[in-house]
């Protein structure tokens, strides 16, 4: 089970940050929330991934609110390279050691 | 860092014949990889955890005798769809987790770039 929902799809016009939610409602207190985003006819890309607190990298931030129960993935700048499918996975070590994708937000960035 | 290899990078082959794809972790130590199966405009579809030197687990509705598995090293393991048929086609993407250090069980999967199955 997935155990994320997540939009279907969403627009940004490039250059704006993108926003992308994450509903989790079901997380439990050692799992992690862990973002990828797939380029047509790649292999998932690692973005970031978080316990509780925000976090921040090259790529983008993971803002988790304090119940856990939702993140949202910020892509401060976004680029027309940005356009993909992004996942929200929630995963620990007491719901085993797999990642299972959900349906995913396909984001399409605008000029 | 942290780079998986698949190949080949797409393949056709025809009905009832078998097709091995490889996934190497290249620059890091990996116990256990992932093998996925993602049909069109679909999402990825976890088919099988690969332990080095152990039996792999197979999810739920997956074939083991047709998806066959080997994890011979801790940078290696192989994926044989044996009998491949036209139902099969599709895109198998690996992956692997950094293995052995402390609090790496919560480190991120990295994922090969996926292998493009055609059977005729």
């Amino acid at each position: 089970d997935a155990k994320t929902t997540q939009p279907t799809s969403m627009d940004c016009a490039e250059g704006r940050a993108a926003n992308l939610p994450c509903n989790h409602s079901t997380i439990s207190g050692n799992e992690y929330v862990y973002w990828y985003r797939q380029i047509h006819s790649q292999g998932p890309q690692y973005i970031i991934h978080g316990l509780k607190n925000n976090e921040t990298n090259e790529m983008a931030s993971l803002i988790i609110t304090e119940d856990r129960k939702s993140s949202t993935l910020i892509l401060p700048h976004a680029t027309l390279r940005d356009t993909a499918v992004y996942y929200c996975i929630v995963r620990g070590d007491l719901t085993g050691n797999q990642f299972y994708f959900g349906t995913g937000t396909s984001l399409t960035v605008i000029p | 860092g942290a780079v998986v290899s698949q190949h080949p990078s797409w393949v056709i082959c025809k009905s009832g014949t078998s097709v091995k794809i490889e996934c190497r972790s290249l620059d890091f130590q990996a116990t256990t990889m992932f093998w996925y199966r993602q049909f069109p405009k679909q999402s990825l579809m976890l088919m099988a955890t690969s332990n080095e030197g152990s039996k792999a687990t197979y999810e739920q509705g997956v074939e083991k005798d047709k998806f066959l598995i080997n994890h011979a090293s801790l940078t290696l393991s192989t994926l044989t769809v044996t009998s491949a048929h036209p139902e099969d086609s599709s895109f198998y993407i690996c992956s692997a987790r950094v293995a052995g250090s402390p609090g790496s069980y919560n480190s991120p999967l990295h994922f090969g770039n996926g292998t493009r199955l055609t059977v005729t």
